[in-house]
């Protein structure tokens, strides 16, 4: 298994253009997450999707596009994207009981 | 909302003990986990514990739950220089997880 895999991973933007990046989980989780990660702020919910079909809004769903094409992919898009959307964003699926989130190695995201 | 509170910097000597605290604000979430992420990496589980248990014990690491005064531990016994990382508590809330700002713990030799 390869577990969550995201694509790309480094990118660099300029204002205003866009990008989709892509995550996939090889797992059969139901549940997929993508977080932003800043220097200070720990990991911040953008956007989740608890089953195929269904997505929902984080804490910071504003400038982003979700899409739940299937089971094992959930991409994020970024229409425009902007300076402060400089980050790592980081993809998670889930499974069990326990709810364990199963995070992909991440995105790591300039927007000059 | 939930809240979920972490001292941001640690440091320690190899060998010593280290001692990770959280606090959180909402109970209800039945598991608590402890997230470990290396220089460059994504978030790897270390732990969780269930939320009517009040300590959890896993070869080096033990994990002690205060429900009355909502506090949240990791020690890490023995440390040593590959410990070095940031470490998150998490709770759930609602349908996705609440992470602390993560605690940065460094191991000097």
């Amino acid at each position: 298994n390869a577990g969550v895999t995201q694509t790309p991973k480094f990118q660099v933007l300029k204002t205003g253009q866009s990008m989709t990046l892509q995550c996939a989980q090889d797992m059969n989780h139901n549940s997929m997450y993508w977080y932003r990660q800043d220097p200070g702020m720990g990991l911040r919910l953008i956007y989740y999707s608890a089953s195929e079909g269904t997505t929902d809004k984080g804490e910071v769903p504003n400038g982003y596009n979700v899409s739940r094409l299937n089971k094992r992919e959930f991409s994020l898009r970024l229409e425009s994207a902007a300076p402060s959307q400089t980050s790592v964003y980081f993809c998670a699926s889930t499974i069990g009981q326990q709810e364990t989130q199963y995070f992909g190695p991440g995105t790591r995201l300039l927007v000059l | 909302g939930e809240d979920v509170e972490q001292s941001l910097f640690l440091s320690v000597r190899e060998g010593d003990s280290s001692v990770i605290n959280c606090t959180y604000t909402d109970s209800s979430s039945t598991y608590l986990y402890w997230y470990k992420q290396e220089p460059g990496a994504g978030l790897q589980l270390l732990t969780y514990i269930f939320s009517n248990m009040d300590m959890k014990q896993d070869q080096r690491l033990t994990v002690l739950l205060n429900k009355k005064d909502k506090h949240l531990s990791l020690r890490i016994a023995d440390t040593q220089t590959g410990d070095s990382a940031i470490y998150f508590c998490a709770l759930k809330g609602g349908t996705a997880l609440i992470f602390g700002k993560g605690t940065t713990l460094s191991v000097s030799s």
